[in-house]
């Protein structure tokens, strides 16, 4: 049973577009939504986190729009850049439990 | 600069051997993960620490996987006997608390078993 399900699997944009990564979820009890980011060779790093008592966050170029009523997030890359190209995970959690984590999505960003 | 560290980066191993991957994770973090990366499967949790005790490891085959943390220091995952499709990528990760916050990865091990 997947608990967060993460589209698309990969995403081909062109500099300076912007990015946009989906995830649903079923748990209502979740309380936690980070996004992840993960180049080659690399440990996932934390980029952008969100609770459910806002509808969205903004860090620079990185936007997380939460939609708790559809059980949906996304994350929004404004002006992507080729160093961005990396894999993305979402994430969610809740009380006492571990990060449930996507399948994520392969982005790529070509010049 | 605080951080996860894993060794060894990389493991070549032939099916049937015994792997041991071990796992630094930051200091002051009473929280410990384990977990599997692969192409098909994406991230998996194999096994999670609280103050060393574990609180699950129902993601992990137990009749070859075993995780352990001696200290608050250490944290290994052994694998024996190991399979070819017991190749992947196996990160660590620890954090302050279980759930609710950021989680901090390792660089990996990237295991390969012929």
């Amino acid at each position: 049973q997947q608990q967060v399900k993460q589209s698309p699997q990969s995403l081909i944009v062109q500099k300076g577009g912007i990015s946009i990564i989906n995830c649903a979820y079923e748990n209502t009890a979740f309380d936690y939504f980070p996004w992840y980011q993960q180049f080659p060779g690399k440990g996932p790093a934390l980029l952008i986190a969100i609770r459910p008592d806002v509808s969205e966050k903004k860090e620079g170029r990185f936007t997380i729009s939460f939609n708790k009523s559809a059980k949906q997030f996304s994350l929004h890359i404004m002006d992507s850049q080729p160093g961005d190209s990396a894999t993305y995970f979402c994430a969610a959690s809740r009380l006492n439990t571990p990060l449930v984590f996507g399948k994520g999505t392969r982005l790529s960003v070509i010049a | 600069d605080a951080r996860v560290t894993q060794t060894p980066r990389h493991k070549v191993t032939e099916m049937g051997q015994e792997v041991t991957m071990r796992c630094q994770p930051i200091l002051g973090h009473n929280t410990v993960f384990w977990y599997r990366q692969t192409m098909m499967q994406g991230l998996e949790l194999l096994a999670y620490f609280r103050n060393r005790a574990p609180l699950d490891d129902s993601g992990m085959p137990k009749d070859r996987f075993s995780a352990e943390m001696p200290d608050a220091t250490l944290a290994t995952l052994k694998i024996q006997p190991s399979e070819p499709r017991d190749s992947a990528v196996y990160f660590c990760a620890s954090g302050p608390k279980l759930a609710g916050n950021e989680q901090f990865f390792g660089p990996g091990t990237r295991l390969t078993v012929l």
